[in-house]
């Protein structure tokens, strides 16, 4: 079956600095990729999210890039601010189904 | 704005007991799903439910069932509370669509078994 699998667990940053997310997964078939934030005692809330027929999106200091070859895919945030701390997972989808299979998280730590 | 609601934030039972958690969303979606988060783990699905009265099971099930009696709710039931069920519980609901759709959380309801 699908498996994401999510790197680096943790992550600390000066702000101002670049952090980059990166995920894999195995299943070619995979069309949708979301990134959502959860941070500390809230809910996990859509940040991006990237469809197979795409390479790149971009929304204010944050992006995301699709390698469909590779099966990975990334999340870049620049310039990082303090209240970008969170916990960030990546999810793949299957094709034809609703369902959403989930990164194991990123927790990011941005240092003012 | 789609808003999940959960009924309980915190909920403290003891083990064998039957407890019930409750998810209503108010988007109409037709997909609402169940899922557990542990530190370490990601959120992993329990249950899935794409229509009322359907439900199909997500990847780790034993020891839950479901019911959706009506589009708006989805219950996860644990049939005999047991201490490893001790979670954080995630309820979400999404539209279908072809191509993937969002998915959109609720507050969570953090489960203690005693």
């Amino acid at each position: 079956g699908e498996n994401v699998e999510q790197h680096p667990s943790t992550l600390s940053v000066q702000e101002g600095d670049s952090a980059v997310i990166k995920c894999t997964y195995s299943d070619s078939a995979s069309n949708y990729f979301p990134w959502y934030k959860q941070e500390l005692g809230k809910r996990p809330q859509l940040i991006i999210d990237i469809r197979s027929n795409v390479g790149e999106k971009k929304d204010q200091r944050i992006a995301v890039t699709l390698n469909k070859t590779a099966k990975h895919f990334s999340l870049h945030i620049t310039e990082t601010q303090p209240e970008d701390s969170a916990v960030y997972f990546c999810a793949a989808t299957l094709l034809n189904t609703d369902k959403l299979i989930f990164g194991t998280g990123t927790r990011l730590q941005v240092f003012p | 704005d789609v808003k999940v609601t959960q009924s309980s934030r915190y909920l403290v039972k003891r083990t064998g007991e039957k407890v019930f958690l409750e998810c209503v969303q108010d988007m109409d979606h037709e997909n609402m799903f169940w899922y557990r988060q542990d530190p370490g783990l990601g959120l992993r699905l329990i249950y899935f439910s794409y229509d009322v009265k359907m439900k199909e099971k997500g990847d780790i099930p034993e020891g839950y069932s479901v019911s959706r009696e009506k589009k708006e709710r989805f219950s996860l039931i644990l049939e005999s509370a047991s201490t490893n069920q001790t979670s954080m519980y995630l309820c979400a609901s999404s539209s279908t669509g072809t191509g993937g759709q969002p998915q959109h959380f609720g507050d969570g309801t953090r489960l203690s078994i005693l």
